[in-house]
């Protein structure tokens, strides 16, 4: 039974250029959210997918958005990259919507220069 | 408001027990959570609790809830070197699906 899975597994983006990330969620589960996470630091919640539709956003931008396919699968795109938005982007899958289990994949690793 | 915080470090010896603590400040909280996180790696999640239950057991590890102190542990019974990593304790409140984390508790065993 395949967990969660991300796609690419590391990444290197100029300042201003865009960047779209993809997760897949483990089998069986309909819901996907999406974390920031900086060096040192715990994960900062950007957003939740469900039933197709962004349903929770967290304190992020305009330039984070992101998408959710009708096989539950999912996109993070980030626009006008900074420096700071270099960190590990973990993906995260629920078995429903009103799950509060969270099970997350490995990460894409995105630097910025 | 929303605030979760650990300490950074904690070093025990193989074969000791291990507690990580983690205090947070919003009464609303519904479910408390520790997930694993070893280096180059996603996060796994170890254990949950409800918010009305005092504690919660599964095999080594040993969750305790004082919701009178927003208060919650992690106990690692018979610590293992494969324990070593960064424990992060995380919260959800009501009517909210996002995880609140803290800066995570880096456990390190010692042979």
């Amino acid at each position: 039974d395949a967990g969660v899975t991300q796609s690419p597994t590391h990444l290197i983006k100029t300042r201003g250029q865009q960047v779209t990330l993809r997760c897949s969620p483990k089998s069986g589960h309909d819901t996907v959210s999406w974390y920031q996470q900086a060096l040192g630091q715990g994960p900062q919640f950007i957003f939740q997918y469900y039933e197709e539709e962004e349903r929770q956003r967290g304190n992020f931008p305009d330039r984070f958005s992101g998408h959710q396919f009708p096989n539950y699968s999912s996109e993070l795109n980030v626009n006008a990259l900074l420096l700071g938005d270099s960190a590990l982007y973990l993906c995260a899958s629920s078995p429903t919507g009103d799950s509060y289990e969270q099970y997350f994949g490995p990460g894409t690793r995105l630097t910025v220069t | 408001g929303e605030d979760v915080e650990q300490s950074l470090f904690l070093s025990v010896r193989e074969g000791d027990s291990s507690v990580i603590n983690c205090t947070y400040t919003d009464s609303s909280s519904t479910y408390l959570y520790w997930y694993k996180q070893e280096p180059g790696a996603g996060l796994q999640l170890l254990t949950y609790i409800f918010s009305n239950m005092d504690m919660k057991q599964d095999q080594r590890l040993t969750v305790l809830l004082n919701k009178k102190d927003k208060h919650l542990s992690l106990r690692i019974a018979d610590t293992q070197t494969g324990d070593s990593a960064i424990y992060f304790c995380a919260e959800t409140m009501d009517s909210s699906y996002k995880l609140i984390f803290g800066s995570g508790t880096r456990l390190l065993v010692r042979p």
